[in-house]
């Protein structure tokens, strides 16, 4: 059962527009949210991250909304450009209080920015 | 950039034979991963390291094992490859104190190919 889902597997957004990425996720008990770039034939890149007790972390042209109560999450890219054509990753920390929590991932969503 | 390189970046071996991957890292920290990354399943853990000598099992350890001699390796075994191990698999790091998010980073990727 896929805990962390990103339904849209590809997404096209216009320079210069706004992009929206969406998350779900099914269990209550994850504490901590991670958004990944992912371009091919290279590692995810670290992004933006968002704590459970809070609903929105900004950063730059980057900022995550959080609705605990619908279990989504949301990535906002404003203005869009065409270096942030890649694979989005959403991704969930379930706190175990043991130090080494392995992170959930979606499958994805490949965002192409058009000209 | 965590400082983090994989070796061999690009493997090709045959069913049955033995594989070990190597992460390194340069900056000391405590926790390391290991992941892989298939199409339509997003990255899911195999293995993590929370300390010399200290490993346990992530999703999808079977048919992997791991070991971390030392706090700058962790090391990726397969110990009899076989095809649906095809992959690409990717080592990341935490850092090493703990508040309420902890981000991962990851390295460049390995790209396994089993015949």
């Amino acid at each position: 059962d896929q805990q962390v889902k990103q339904n849209s597997p590809s997404l096209s957004v216009q320079e210069g527009r706004i992009s929206i990425l969406n998350c779900d996720y099914t269990n209550s008990m994850f504490d901590y949210f991670l958004w990944y770039k992912k371009y091919p034939a290279e590692g995810p890149t670290f992004l933006i991250s968002i704590s459970s007790i809070k609903d929105k972390n900004e950063d730059g042209r980057f900022t995550v909304f959080l609705n605990k109560s619908a279990k989504h999450l949301s990535l906002h890219i404003v203005p869009s450009q065409p270096g942030d054509s890649a694979v989005y990753f959403c991704a969930a920390r379930l706190y175990s209080g043991g130090g080494a929590d392995g992170l959930t991932f979606g499958k994805g969503t490949h965002l192409i920015i058009q000209p | 950039d965590a400082g983090i390189t994989q070796s061999p970046r690009h493997k090709v071996t045959e069913t049955g034979t033995p594989v070990t991957l190597r992460c390194h890292q340069t900056e000391n920290h405590r926790y390391m991963y290991w992941y892989r990354q298939d199409p339509g399943h997003g990255l899911r853990l195999i293995h993590y390291s929370y300390g010399v000598k200290d490993t346990d099992k992530g999703e999808v350890s079977d048919g992997y094992s791991v070991s971390r001699s030392k706090t700058e390796d962790f090391l990726l075994t397969l110990e009899s490859a076989t095809s649906s191990q095809t992959s690409v698999y990717f080592c990341a790091i935490s850092e090493s104190s703990r508040g309420l998010g902890e981000t991962q980073y990851f390295g460049p990727g390995t790209r396994l190919l089993v015949l």
